[in-house]
């Protein structure tokens, strides 16, 4: 099934700013946005914003997602060396009937 | 507290059968969607597939590459949420994830995640 599209790697440096992007169609970002995840080595993912763009309670204003077609992005603020991660957009897709993943982006900050 | 705990991985051979199951705790399973999700070591996250709950008749979706071979259950009295994996294949190798879809006025993503347990499947 076909997934999102997401860069394999961002670089920053610490405290700077990192816009991760997730792309897809008008089947599933178009239609429905996106849902970022975050995934620290050997643990499972973790919610960090919702398809409409909320946060999930307890996560840090530091990251807000948006959406602008059929491209959606996380904005990461104020990078922290715990923001290094992977990080995943998903949503449903209506002609798939399906959950898409994005790749997944490693973000490493320097 | 949200808990979601996986259990019944293992090593099988190809054209082996296994069950997974996720026992769920802290909140009131039978009112959530619940998803099946696997990642094989060093890959990207794959959807294998969803459990709808009582209001939407339980029905299920499944990934393509799973369909047919794969069957999700639920027992809303137990709490829990099952994957039976059937003509398992070397590719069906990876570390299977139960999560919650969230309800209560957000979008249906996942909420809330388990550890995982692992599958591998070769001879």
């Amino acid at each position: 099934q076909a997934g999102l599209t997401q860069p394999p790697s961002v670089s920053k440096g610490l405290r700077q700013t990192a816009t991760l992007t997730c792309t897809g169609n008008s089947n599933n970002v178009g239609n429905q946005g996106a849902a970022w995840l975050q995934q620290h080595q050997g643990h499972p993912p973790k919610l960090l914003s919702y398809r409409n763009n909320n946060r999930p309670s307890g996560i840090s204003e530091r990251f807000s997602a948006s959406r602008s077609g059929d491209t959606a992005s996380l904005t990461i603020t104020g990078l922290q060396p715990e923001d290094e991660a992977d990080y995943y957009c998903s949503t449903w897709d209506s002609s798939l009937s399906a959950v898409v993943f994005g790749g997944g982006t490693k973000l490493t900050v320097l | 507290e949200v808990q979601l705990v996986e259990s019944g991985g293992g090593l099988v051979q190809p054209g082996g059968s296994l069950r997974l199951s996720c026992a769920a705790s802290g909140f009131t399973f039978s009112d959530h969607y619940m998803d099946w999700v696997r990642q094989a070591t060093g890959k990207g996250l794959e959807w294998v597939g969803r459990s709808r709950n009582k209001a939407k008749s339980y029905t299920t979706e499944y990934a393509a590459s799973v369909k047919g071979r794969f069957t999700i259950s639920r027992d809303d009295s137990k709490n829990s949420l099952y994957l039976q994996m059937n003509s398992l294949k070397a590719e069906d190798t990876a570390v299977y994830y139960c999560a919650r879809l969230s309800t209560e006025g957000q979008p249906k993503d996942f909420d809330s995640w388990g550890q995982g347990t692992l599958v591998t499947v070769s001879s």
